[in-house]
């Protein structure tokens, strides 16, 4: 079972400041199949990135991904207020179709 | 648009049994695979079970094999999680959402309460 780690746990940022939010696998995750979610209080996960680094639709350009391996990076480039939630990556390349989440890294507003 | 509303959560003593369902509308709901996937209150993410597009595979977490079984009818564009034997830690909400890696569609969620 691959084992994601998000760091840091609680980041805590102004609006208009870059976010940087990392996620460590245990294993190597197959064909960068890694995808990141925001949630907020009381909603479903919504996903942001898939395939590592492909924004699905309708995320502004602000949030990017990247990586590969075991080291993955999700970034804001400019905090809006409405980017201050909990943010969830998850991995889904191993077989048989298992998948895990990372334990998630709250972004507050400082 | 794409729809998925689940119902049937609830309290339910420990060792009892709910099963969960999740309407699915605005796709063609047996082109996709569907997962379970569960939040412990104040807790993250936990991903409980995947369906096959036509229900002939099924994967599930270890800690709710052979107490859990996820199921589809395609028919009526629904999909089911029975989920017997119950204990406290399975307490949480739960989404159903579309597809088996990413997914990019989620239900509001359904609240099982497991508790005595």
């Amino acid at each position: 079972e691959i084992v994601l780690t998000q760091s840091p746990g609680t980041l805590s940022l102004s609006p208009g400041e870059r976010a940087t939010l990392s996620c460590r696998a245990s294993q190597s995750v197959s064909n960068s199949y890694l995808a990141w979610y925001q949630q907020k209080p009381g909603q479903a996960p919504r996903l942001l990135i898939y395939g590592a680094s492909s924004r699905a639709t309708g995320i502004p350009d602000r949030f990017s991904g990247s990586g590969s391996g075991t080291d993955f990076t999700l970034t804001i480039s400019r905090l809006e207020p409405e980017d201050f939630a909990v943010y969830y990556c998850q991995q889904y390349g191993t077989l048989p179709l298992l998948n895990t989440f990372g334990q998630g890294t709250r972004l507050e507003i400082k | 648009e794409v729809q998925l509303v689940e119902s049937g959560g609830g309290l339910v003593q420990p060792g009892g049994s709910l099963r969960l369902s999740c309407a699915a509308s605005g796709f063609t709901f047996s082109s996709y695979w569907m997962s379970w996937v569960r939040q412990a209150p104040g807790k993250g993410l936990e991903w409980v079970a995947n369906i096959k597009q036509d229900g002939s595979d099924k994967y599930y977490v270890d800690s709710v094999k052979g107490r859990f079984t996820i199921s589809r009818d395609n028919a009526k564009n629904s999909l089911f999680l029975q989920m017997n034997s119950l204990r406290a830690e399975d307490t949480a909400v739960y989404y159903c959402a579309r597809g088996e890696g990413y997914r990019n569609y989620w239900g509001q969620g359904t609240l099982v309460t497991v508790s005595s």
